[in-house]
């Protein structure tokens, strides 16, 4: 019930492809999703969040697409580019806790 | 210095070492997490404080040991410990105890037990 699983592992994408990394829940209670975005030897930094009353968020390049009745969401990257390859996170919480449910995480590679 | 920062950032020890991992946050948030990251597993919860009290220790052997002495900072004390803890350990802070999904990470403390 705490899980959330995400999927590909890694993944590997010409530049300008539009890369797509999906995630799956459980909790119905969980109503904020986040993303992740690691560079070696760096810390996960806040990427873009959703919310279940909406079923799309873009922000620049980066749109989260959220499908509420089942249960997954998933981030796309537009026209990728070689500094957007790191790893990236999904995760899961609910308003007023403070456990974040992390995903195992996807290592993307760009290539130029 | 702005964000979150934590030391040292790499750090070898022997299993009956005991050493401290520290980590100081510039954003004025009220709440403090300790997590651990392995290689293709999930970040995994240690501790959560909030307003220096711990709300959490999520089921974590005694020979991790936390401390957080005010809000704006957070240890992690070692003793005794076992290769298999070898991992990155993150620290991270929210604005406050409810808002445990937006998290600002520290660029952790890569931590090699021999």
């Amino acid at each position: 019930q705490q899980q959330v699983k995400q999927s590909p592992q890694s993944l590997i994408v010409q530049k300008g492809g539009i890369p797509i990394i999906n995630c799956a829940y459980e909790n119905t209670a969980f109503d904020y999703f986040p993303w992740y975005q690691q560079f070696p030897g760096k810390g996960p930094a806040l990427l873009i969040a959703i919310r279940p009353d909406v079923s799309e968020k873009k922000e620049g390049r980066f749109t989260i697409s959220f499908n509420k009745s089942a249960k997954q969401f998933s981030l796309h990257i537009m026209d990728s580019q070689p500094g957007d390859s790191a790893t990236y996170f999904c995760a899961a919480s609910h308003t007023g806790g403070f456990k974040t449910i992390f995903g195992a995480g996807t290592r993307l590679f760009v290539k130029a | 210095e702005t964000g979150v920062t934590q030391t040292p950032r790499h750090l070898v020890m022997g299993m009956t070492n005991k050493k401290s991992l520290k980590c100081e946050q510039h954003l004025g948030h009220n709440a403090m997490y300790w997590y651990k990251q392995s290689a293709k597993k999930p970040l995994e919860l240690m501790f959560v404080y909030s307003l220096e009290e711990r709300v959490e220790n999520n089921s974590v052997p005694s020979r991790f040991s936390p401390e957080c002495p005010n809000s704006s900072h957070l240890f992690l004390h070692l003793h005794t410990l076992q290769p298999e803890d070898s991992a990155l350990y993150l620290c991270a802070s929210s604005q406050d105890y409810g808002h445990g999904g937006e998290l600002f990470f520290g660029e952790g403390s890569r931590l090699t037990v021999l």
